[in-house]
Formats: C-alpha cells, structure tokens, sequence
C-alpha cells in the first residue's frame, strides 16, 4: 500500500510560535490528500486538499499540496495550548474510498 | 447533527471471550469504514461497507475478525476468540458514498484483552 510518512514525529513549542508540520507521499492513482487533527478522542476533520498550489485555510490554520514533489505542509500560527493534539495526513487508497495514514505528528504546545 | 456512534467506549474482556463494537453511522452516510489504531501500527483500515456491502476487507487480521453491516444506520465488529493482542482502539467512520469524500470518525471503543 502506498506510504503516506509525517515529520517531524513529536514537536514541542512555546504558545505564540508558528508551527510547520510535514508530510509526504507515494503516488498511485493520486486523488486528494487530507489532515486531521486528533485529540483525545476521534480524529477530526481539517482539510482536503486535491489541486497543487491552492492553499486552504481555517483561522490560523493553513495547508498546501505540492503534486510535483508529493508532499504537503499544515502551518498553525500563534499556536495555543488547544493546538497540543496529533496531526494525521492521510490519502485514497487506490479504491477512492478508504484512507491510508501515516503514523500522526504529536504536537505539544506548552504555556 | 448527530456524528458517528460508536458502543461502548471502553471495553476490557478476558482472552478467548467473544467481543462486539458496534456502530451507527452519520444519516445520510452510505460509506462505513472500520479501523484499528495502536501506538506501533498507527490508524489501519480493517474493512469498509458501501451501500451495506463489504467491498474491501483485506485489512481484516485473521478469521477471528468479521464485521456486518445489516442495515443503513448499524455495523458490528465481531472478535472471536480476542487475544492480548487485539487491545487497540477501534474506530468507525463514515462518508457519502462518492469517491474522495472526507470520513467522519466516532469515538472509538477502547478494547482491552486481558
């Protein structure tokens, strides 16, 4: 199955500081790539990003796919202690139904 | 607006019982997904309904596992015998049933075998 691979694994920063979270991917059949932030329960939906360039964007959260070099960042500004959760990537398995994830960044933001 | 459903939270059975996790599914949602999340493996998918029929269950582990879903709005996740290493937490979600459709997650049923 294709790998979908995030870094860093863990990140710990100061509130305020702006954060950039990585993630990269194998293409088969690509479709859409998108992010979900998971705290102490079930993941939560961010964004899908399906088009190269086009930046999407949710209050201080922001993320942009890059089709040529099959990677894509999530950047959360001013973070605050709400932020702390893990970030999954996730991309369509090739049936464009089910998803495949990588292993999550865990963010902690401390006060 | 009601999200996924998922009984019950927390589950802690001896090994060789039979555990059920059940799940309901958002309205309107014809796509359900089963996935299993440990610390070493991340989030994997089991298997995954569409319409009420299972059309990839590939991620199934062995025959202990199976999963049903009868009707619309109810699937069931089935161990049997569990074993130690089956403790994980599981988690349903679902999603219209049109290709690259965001899946919406329950809250998971933590399973832990003793």
């Amino acid at each position: 199955e294709d790998k979908v691979v995030q870094s860093p694994l863990s990140l710990v920063v100061h509130e305020g500081d702006t954060v950039t979270l990585n993630c990269s991917y194998e293409v088969t059949n690509f479709r859409s790539l998108l992010w979900y932030k998971q705290e102490k329960k079930a993941p939560t939906f961010l964004f899908m990003l399906t088009s190269s360039g086009i930046e999407k964007k949710s209050g201080r959260l922001s993320s942009i796919l890059d089709k040529k070099e099959l990677f894509s960042i999530l950047n959360i500004t001013a973070t605050q202690t709400g932020d702390s959760a893990v970030y999954l990537c996730a991309k369509f398995t090739n049936s464009g139904y089910a998803l495949n994830f990588g292993k999550g960044t865990s963010l902690l933001v401390t006060p | 607006d009601a999200g996924v459903i998922q009984s019950p939270r927390h589950e802690v059975t001896e090994m060789g019982q039979e555990v059920t996790l059940r799940c309901k599914p958002i309205s309107g949602h014809n796509s359900l997904f089963w996935y299993r999340q440990t610390m070493m493996r991340g989030l994997e998918l089991l298997i995954y309904f569409n319409n009420n029929v299972p059309i990839d269950d590939s991620g199934m582990p062995e025959d202990r596992f199976s999963a049903k879903m009868p009707n619309a709005s109810f699937s069931t996740l089935k161990i049997q015998p569990s074993e130690p290493r089956d403790s994980a937490v599981y988690f349903c979600a679902s999603s219209l049933m049109e290709k690259s459709q965001p899946q919406h997650f329950g809250d998971g049923t933590r399973l832990s075998i003793l």
